[in-house]
Formats: C-alpha cells, structure tokens, sequence
C-alpha cells in the first residue's frame, strides 16, 4: 500500500491524558501536513512539516500541541492533557516537493476523549 | 467572513442528473484550487486541480475557476449513487507566499444521488 498511513484509526483518551498521532507519507513524498475535523465544519490546517523542520504551524494551538517529522519514522501530532474540545478526526496528508498544492489524505485518526 | 465559502446543501439529485458544486473566496493569494470528494468515515480523495482560471476537464468532472469573481465550480455530468458523498474545494497560494501547502478548505457539500 503506497498511500498515506494513519494509525491509530480510533483512539480513546480519557480527559488529561496524552494522545499521540502517527502518519506515514506516501511513498516518495516528504511533506506531511495536519489537519482537524471538527463535528459538523470543515478541514481545519494545523501543521505542515519536512524532515526535522516544521514550516508552517500557524493552525496550531498554542498549547498542548506539538508536531514533530524525524528524520526516520513517521511523523507524530502529538496532543498533551486531553480534553472533551479535542475530540475529532485527524488527518494527515502528504505531497511532493514540486506539488505542494497536490496533497493526499490518510485515512484519518478519530480521536474520543472521556 | 470566512475565506472560503461552500454551501453545505445537502444536495439531492436524481441519478443521470448534473451536479454543480460552488465555492467562493475573499483571499486574491490563491492560485491553486482543489477538489475533494469525501465519504462518510472516510479520508478526502483528491478528485482534481486547477492552477489559476480556466477549465479541467476529467471523465464526468468539470472543474472551472472565475478567479475575477472569485468563483470556483465542479461539475459533474450524469451522475451515480456512487457519487454520493460530501465535496471539499480547497484552496492555496502560489509558491513563495505563506499560503503555500497551507490548504484552505470550504465547508464542503453533502450530495446524495438516488436511483
């Protein structure tokens, strides 16, 4: 499978806990970015990283959140002492260097918190 | 104002019918202008993309931009069941700006076909 890999698909976290988010780019690729699907809106950017940098993190919470792409592995959205509010789909998605327009969606990380 | 605006619908039509699907935006940036189709628990599927005004054409989608008006259509011709799903535009700047791999997207539409 050369898509982009999401996992978990489901996650459950009670409130305060840590989540974390892990995304595998399609093959080839080395742009990754996040976003949020929040009930009833839209896709919502969060982040958008390469290899150990992160460009663009405007999306993102200003607490509790962090992303990181290392150089090896997959790329973890990460999101400390959970709360009711964060509960949502995650997506990640990834494009080439030329095509950054051109992104492909995972599958998604639907996260509940109790 | 948001910077991207989609009618949520839903929208229902009979099978064979044409659909159009709408977006419009506030931000001039936007060079790059996308169209996802999304099924339910599912991930968006990248269906097409434009860069700047002009026509796409891809089997039974149409994909047109008005960037004086700030304006983006999909359209699809004799529609499926199959097709029943909600529909993303997403939009980005051109390369160089801050925008760019930055995907903005609209509410998305809610089309179901029925036989």
């Amino acid at each position: 499978n050369a898509g982009v890999m999401q996992n978990p698909r489901h996650l459950v976290r009670r409130r305060g806990q840590e989540a974390r988010l892990r995304c595998s780019p399609m093959k080839g690729h080395s742009h990754v970015y996040w976003y949020r699907q929040l009930p009833e809106e839209g896709l919502k950017f969060m982040v958008y990283l390469q290899k150990e940098n992160i460009i663009d993190e405007s999306g993102m919470p200003k607490e509790r959140f962090s992303a990181e792409f290392p150089k090896e592995g997959p790329s973890i959205l990460r999101i400390q002492q959970v709360v009711r509010g964060d509960s949502a789909a995650y997506f990640c998605a990834s494009s080439g260097l030329a095509a950054r327009y051109e992104q492909y969606f995972g599958p998604g990380t639907r996260l509940t918190v109790t | 104002q948001k910077e991207v605006e989609q009618d949520p619908g839903p929208l229902s039509v009979p099978e064979g019918a044409i659909v159009s699907l709408n977006c419009t935006y506030s931000n001039s940036a936007f060079q790059y202008f996308m169209w996802y189709r999304q099924y339910s628990r599912k991930g968006p599927e990248l269906l097409m993309y434009t860069y700047s005004s002009g026509n796409k054409e891809d089997g039974r989608f149409t994909a047109q931009v008005d960037k004086s008006s700030k304006y983006i259509s999909l359209f699809i011709r004799d529609s499926q069941p199959s097709d029943s799903a909600t529909y993303l535009c997403a939009m980005s700047g051109n390369a160089g700006g801050t925008s760019y791999g930055k995907l903005t997207f609209g509410q998305g539409t809610i089309l179901t076909v029925h036989p």
